[in-house]
C-alpha cells in the first residue's frame, strides 16, 4: 500500500495567519488515467471527516476560498491563507490513485 | 438529509468478537459501495473493508483479512462488520462511510459519527 506522510503533525497558528500542511506519498499518485487522486479532508472536533480538496487542487462545493491545494507526483500541500477559528481540527490527505486507498496520519491545527 | 449511524462498539477482550452496525437514511443504500474506516487513538484514518452495492464483492485491508467480515442488508439499509480474533491494535473508532466515484475521483462523501471499540483485558 502507498504510505502517506504528513507534516507537521501539530500546527499551532495565530488567527489571521497562513498555515501550510505537507503530504508526501511513497510513490507517484499519477493514476493510469493520468489523473492524480489526492484528496484533503477536514475533521472538526466531534465531527465526521469532510472532503475539502479533490484531485490535488480543486475545492469542493462550499469550501471557503482561503483553502487551496497544490503539488504533483509525490509532494502535495494544503494551504490556508488566513486561519479562522472554525478551521480548528485535524486535516488528512488521502490518496485514491492506488488500491487500497490510504490516508496520512493527520495534522492537528490549533489556534495559538 | 443523509445520515449514517453506527452502533455496537464497546470493550472486548483480546481474542473476542464484536459486530458493528451502521444504519443509513437519506439515500438509496443499495446503490452504493460502503466502507468501514477506523481511527486508532492518536493515529490517522485506515480503510478497513468495503462491500459493493449488491453485496457480492467484498474487500479487506491486509490487517483484518481473515478476521473481519463485512456484510449488508439492503432491505434494512444496514451495513455490518463482524470482527473476530480481536487484537489490541484493533482498538479504534470505527466509521462507516459511503463510497463515491465521480469525475472528481474516488472518495468517501458521507461518514457516520463513529463507534469506539476497545480491545483490552
Amino acid at each position: 500500500e502507498v504510505v502517506m506522510t504528513q507534516s507537521p503533525l501539530s500546527l499551532p497558528v495565530t488567527l489571521g495567519q497562513p498555515a501550510s500542511i505537507s503530504c508526501r506519498s511513497a510513490q507517484s499518485l499519477v493514476s493510469s488515467d493520468g489523473n492524480t487522486y489526492l484528496n484533503w479532508y477536514q475533521q472538526r472536533p466531534g465531527r465526521s471527516p469532510r472532503r475539502l480538496i479533490y484531485k490535488v487542487s480543486n475545492r469542493d462545493s462550499g469550501v471557503p476560498g482561503r483553502f487551496s491545494g497544490s503539488g504533483s507526483g509525490t509532494d502535495f500541500t494544503l494551504e490556508i491563507s488566513r486561519v479562522e477559528a472554525e478551521d480548528v481540527g485535524v486535516y488528512f490527505c488521502m490518496q485514491a490513485s492506488h488500491w487500497p486507498h490510504t490516508f496520512g496520519q493527520g495534522t492537528k491545527l490549533e489556534i495559538k | 438529509e443523509v445520515q449514517l449511524l453506527e452502533s455496537g462498539g464497546g470493550l472486548v477482550q483480546p481474542g473476542g468478537s464484536l459486530t458493528l452496525s451502521c444504519i443509513v437514511s437519506g439515500f438509496t443504500f443499495g446503490g452504493y459501495t460502503m466502507s468501514w474506516v477506523r481511527q486508532a487513538p492518536g493515529k490517522g484514518l485506515e480503510w478497513v473493508s468495503a462491500i459493493s452495492a449488491g453485496g457480492d464483492n467484498t474487500f479487506y485491508a491486509d490487517s483484518v483479512k481473515g478476521r473481519f467480515t463485512i456484510s449488508r442488508d439492503n432491505s434494512k439499509n444496514t451495513l455490518y462488520v463482524q470482527m473476530g480474533s480481536l487484537r489490541a491494535e484493533d482498538t479504534a473508532v470505527y466509521y462507516c462511510a459511503r463510497d463515491n466515484f465521480d469525475p472528481t475521483g474516488y472518495y468517501y462523501d458521507y461518514w457516520g459519527q463513529g463507534t469506539p471499540v476497545t480491545v483490552s483485558s
